[in-house]
């Protein structure tokens, strides 16, 4: 079972369109970071959050963390074939800042 | 350039036979993680160092696994005897923690085993 959940498992969509991809847990988290993954590559750090109900934007990626933090969402305005990737979010919960994954939401972007 | 630096890129090997990864992390970084990825399970935490001391390995078989850290610039996971079940790409990952901030962790480019 997996302690962050994400949704959807898979997104194909064409070039110009928008996405969400959510992560959930019924756990509080002290932070949440989204990364994203390449084929062949390890995981590259987007952003992280800190605090309930923060809101951040990288360009055309809007990331939100809930205001109880135990969920966040990356929305994807216009999306470009680019933005192909697996998306990862992942947590810490505890006073050591272990960091937990969730299982990915991998996206397909088709021009 | 830093970077975190994982050997071997690719390992066969067969059942029973003994298998040592490698990672290099970031000079300075005070965090380690080792992770394990397959389609199905997705990234696991194996193994988490701080200052080079094992935090947290709930995650590794402990019957067969082991993860040390015998300097600073050196993060080992060794499996004896390996198995098929453990085909997988592991990742090593370094980063700068402070209290409960993780920091942003950086991924080497991972080993991916396959037991034959």
């Amino acid at each position: 079972t997996q302690l962050l959940e994400q949704s959807p498992q898979f997104l194909s969509i064409q070039e110009g369109e928008n996405l969400t991809v959510y992560c959930n847990s019924s756990s509080v988290f002290s932070s949440l970071q989204w990364y994203r993954q390449e084929p062949g590559e390890g995981p590259v750090l987007l952003v992280t959050v800190v605090t309930g109900g923060e809101v951040k934007k990288l360009k055309r990626l809007t990331f939100q963390f809930g205001d109880a933090r135990k969920d966040s969402s990356l929305h994807i305005t216009a999306a470009q074939p680019g933005d192909t990737g697996l998306y990862l979010c992942a947590g810490a919960r505890d006073s050591w800042g272990k960091l937990q994954f969730g299982a990915g939401t991998q996206v397909v972007v088709t021009p | 350039d830093a970077r975190v630096t994982q050997t071997p890129r690719d390992k066969v090997t067969e059942m029973g036979q003994e298998v040592t990864m490698r990672c290099q992390p970031i000079l300075g970084h005070n965090t380690v993680f080792w992770y394990r990825q397959t389609m199905m399970q997705g990234l696991e935490l194996l193994a988490y160092f701080r200052n080079r001391a094992p935090l947290d390995d709930s995650g590794m078989p402990k019957d067969r696994f082991s993860a040390e850290m015998p300097d600073a610039t050196l993060a080992t996971l060794k499996i004896q005897p390996s198995e098929p079940r453990d085909s997988a790409v592991y990742f090593c990952a370094s980063g700068l923690a402070s209290g409960a901030n993780t920091g942003e962790l950086f991924f080497g480019e991972g080993s991916r085993l396959t037991v034959l």
